[in-house]
């Protein structure tokens, strides 16, 4: 079946590390997505990607990395600099044609900072 | 970014009422999507809408593409438990970025 697979579920860091949260999706889908969702506050987008080696900051991008080198590939590197980082992360992916633009998640990481 | 104002912000029903909840935006959309979302899962989607003024049923749920393409209405008929959960709504612009309501909190009192 088709989908998007997020590893690991659950992530535990130590305050000054890096973490790198997967996502992988065999939905061959043009445009990935990482988000932040927090209690009682909507998706707030971090990056996005369009294309193979090419994405862009979104809104809250400050102390995320990303890189896209396979179309079925989009980690998220949480970096020390990110002043908050305990959140649930979801890794979503869309077909990037104009028209019927539909959003598909996948099941979500949950990063706790210690 | 943009938001969608989403409304009622939680709902407390017994099993059997209907729920009906929407999503309004000050800009206009061409694609409207319903999601669910169960604690600690990836939300999936539920309904999509393409054409102002369309009607989708999924099962118990319908959804309508408010005419002035501005907003959208999610409905839910004869509620069961596993119908708790948070619904949000979601509308991607032309640059295919999407814009998300705030989320429905929904409890079923059996």
């Amino acid at each position: 079946d088709g989908g998007i697979t997020q590893s690991p579920k659950y992530l535990f860091r130590k305050e000054g590390q890096n973490v790198t949260l997967s996502c992988e999706q065999n939905l061959n889908h043009d445009a990935m997505y990482w988000y932040r969702q927090d209690p009682g506050q909507g998706l707030r987008l971090i990056y996005y990607s369009q294309i193979v080696n090419d994405f862009q900051k979104g809104d809250i991008a400050e102390g995320y990395s990303v890189s896209r080198e396979k179309k079925e590939s989009f980690p998220l590197t949480v970096t020390s600099a990110q002043k908050n980082p305990t959140a649930f992360y979801l890794c979503a992916s869309s077909p990037w044609t104009s028209g019927a633009n539909v959003l598909t998640f996948g099941a979500g990481s949950r990063l706790t900072v210690l | 970014g943009q938001q969608l104002n989403q409304s009622p912000q939680s709902m407390f029903i017994q099993e059997g009422e209907d729920v009906s909840m929407n999503c309004t935006s000050s800009s206009i959309f061409n694609t409207w999507l319903w999601y669910k979302q169960d604690p600690g899962e990836g939300p999936v989607l539920l309904i999509a809408l393409y054409k102002a003024g369309e009607l989708t049923s999924n099962g118990r749920l319908t959804a309508q593409f408010g005419i002035t393409r501005k907003d959208s209405f999610l409905n839910i008929s004869a509620s069961i438990p596993s119908d708790v959960g948070i619904y949000f709504c979601a509308a991607p612009n032309t640059g295919n970025q999407f814009y998300f309501g705030t989320g429905t909190s929904l409890t079923v009192i059996p």
